[in-house]
């Protein structure tokens, strides 16, 4: 079946270090969307990517990075600049914004 | 700016009752609106979504919204609620930046209990 593989589920890092979390769609989906969610705050768009090869900032994307080097996979590196990298971040992808998203299940990240 | 505005930050139904939540949206054009579904630790499920024709949709799990342009709201109606029917849920309006690409915007989302 199609869909979007978010790994890992739970993610334990230590202040200061970096951290990829890995996003995967088999749906042949053009966009894919970088989500942070924190309690009581919605979604905030941290970066989105519309083709391969190019990606751009969402409203809070200081702190973190991306690439796309292939259409199927769009990983977030949360770097150590990041000052409050505690959270759930949801991947999604969609053929175009109108359709909708496809969502991941998410990555909950804790730095300790 | 579009925006997406839910007001209820928690909402309490009996089982059995009806519910309505409620959205706002801030937009210039005729938007492109959605409810999504999201259980405890799980990503969000699409509901419905609301783009042009008919201003009453149905989605899945026995949801319904309609789309008033008058009054900027895209509320959420179910004539019935099961316990599984607790949740969270956001409402969501696409944000263009030219052409075909853009990106959601969401609320910052209803939590649903349901009390038996």
């Amino acid at each position: 079946d199609g869909g979007i593989t978010q790994s890992p589920k739970y993610l334990f890092r230590k202040e200061g270090q970096n951290v990829t979390l890995s996003c995967e769609q088999n749906l042949n989906h053009d966009a894919m969307y970088w989500y942070r969610q924190d309690p009581g705050q919605g979604l905030r768009l941290i970066y989105y990517s519309q083709i391969v090869n190019d990606f751009q900032k969402g409203d809070i994307a200081e702190g973190y990075s991306v690439s796309r080097e292939k259409k199927e996979s769009f990983p977030l590196t949360v770097t150590s600049a990041q000052k409050n990298p505690t959270a759930f971040y949801l991947c999604a992808s969609s053929p175009e914004p109108a359709h909708g998203y496809t969502f991941g299940s998410g990555t909950r990240l804790t730095v300790v | 700016a579009q925006s997406v505005t839910q007001p209820d930050i928690h909402i309490t139904v009996s089982e059995g009752a009806s519910l309505e939540l409620r959205c706002n949206y801030s937009y210039g054009a005729t938007p492109y609106l959605f409810w999504y579904v999201q259980s405890p630790g799980q990503g969000l499920q699409l509901l419905l979504k609301y783009f042009s024709g008919d201003t009453l949709v149905q989605g899945i799990k026995g949801f319904e919204a309609e789309f008033k342009r008058s009054q900027s709201s895209f509320n959420l109606r179910k004539p019935s609620v099961h316990w599984s029917d607790a949740a969270e849920y956001f409402c969501a309006v696409v944000r263009y930046y030219g052409g075909s690409q853009g990106n959601l915007i969401f609320g910052k989302g209803t939590k649903l209990s349901v009390k038996p």
